[in-house]
């Protein structure tokens, strides 16, 4: 079946520092691979997404790149923001009816 | 703007009583879902809509059942609430045009059960 693997958290950083939050994949087909941020409380929104191999989806300074070789859609922001606090959950969609698969998510803290 | 609403932010209910959660969207969607968020383990799917009346199975249905008798609104049902029923639920919808299609996720009922 599909899944989607997560490194652990939480993950605190300084503002300004450079994220990475590592996320992989295993899927049936050719999915699409999404970010999607939980900002406290509220439901979740889309950051990003590619729908294919190589595409690169970008959003708000973050940026996450479709890397079938490696299976991996990782995401990257050159300098955070206290703003970027938040839960960043990745998924994928492999089937009909745009059915997500969701990774367990991650808590990202920044400290001014 | 695109909205998806749900009808509680927050509910406290009992033990056996039956719960109901209402979601609805205003983008004229035709596929609804129902998610359970608990710490940890993500977001796992109940059940989903891909038409008015037509329902199936998520990840984890069991308790829970659901109702679309209208394309704009999406029920959660939970017959006989039970503690480990205590999560936050959230609602999305989004079109059927394939696996690209973004979800739009409500703000979620934090639902307790006493």
């Amino acid at each position: 079946g599909n899944s989607v693997t997560q490194m652990e958290g939480p993950v605190t950083l300084s503002e300004e520092a450079f994220l990475t939050i590592n996320c992989t994949y295993t899927a049936t087909g050719y999915p699409s691979l999404f970010w999607y941020v939980q900002y406290p409380g509220e439901g979740l929104q889309l950051l990003l997404k590619a729908t294919k191999a190589d595409d690169k989806g970008s959003n708000k300074g973050f940026e996450a790149t479709y890397r079938k070789e490696t299976t991996s859609f990782h995401l990257e922001k050159g300098s955070v923001q206290v703003s970027d606090s938040a839960v960043y959950f990745c998924a994928l969609s492999a089937g009909a009816n745009s059915k997500l698969t969701f990774g367990k998510g991650i808590t990202l803290s920044v400290r001014p | 703007d695109v909205k998806v609403t749900q009808s509680s932010r927050y509910l406290v209910k009992r033990t056996g009583e039956k719960v109901f959660l209402e979601c609805v969207q205003d983008m004229d969607h035709e596929n609804m879902f129902w998610y359970r968020q608990d710490p940890g383990l993500g977001l796992r799917l109940i059940y989903f809509s891909y038409d008015v009346k037509m329902k199936e199975k998520g990840d984890i249905p069991e308790g829970y059942s659901v109702s679309r008798e209208k394309k704009e609104r999406f029920s959660l049902i939970l017959e006989s609430a039970s503690t480990n029923q205590t999560s936050m639920y959230l609602c999305a919808s989004s079109n059927p045009r394939g696996t690209g299609e973004t979800q739009y996720f409500g703000p979620g009922t934090r639902l307790l059960v006493l």
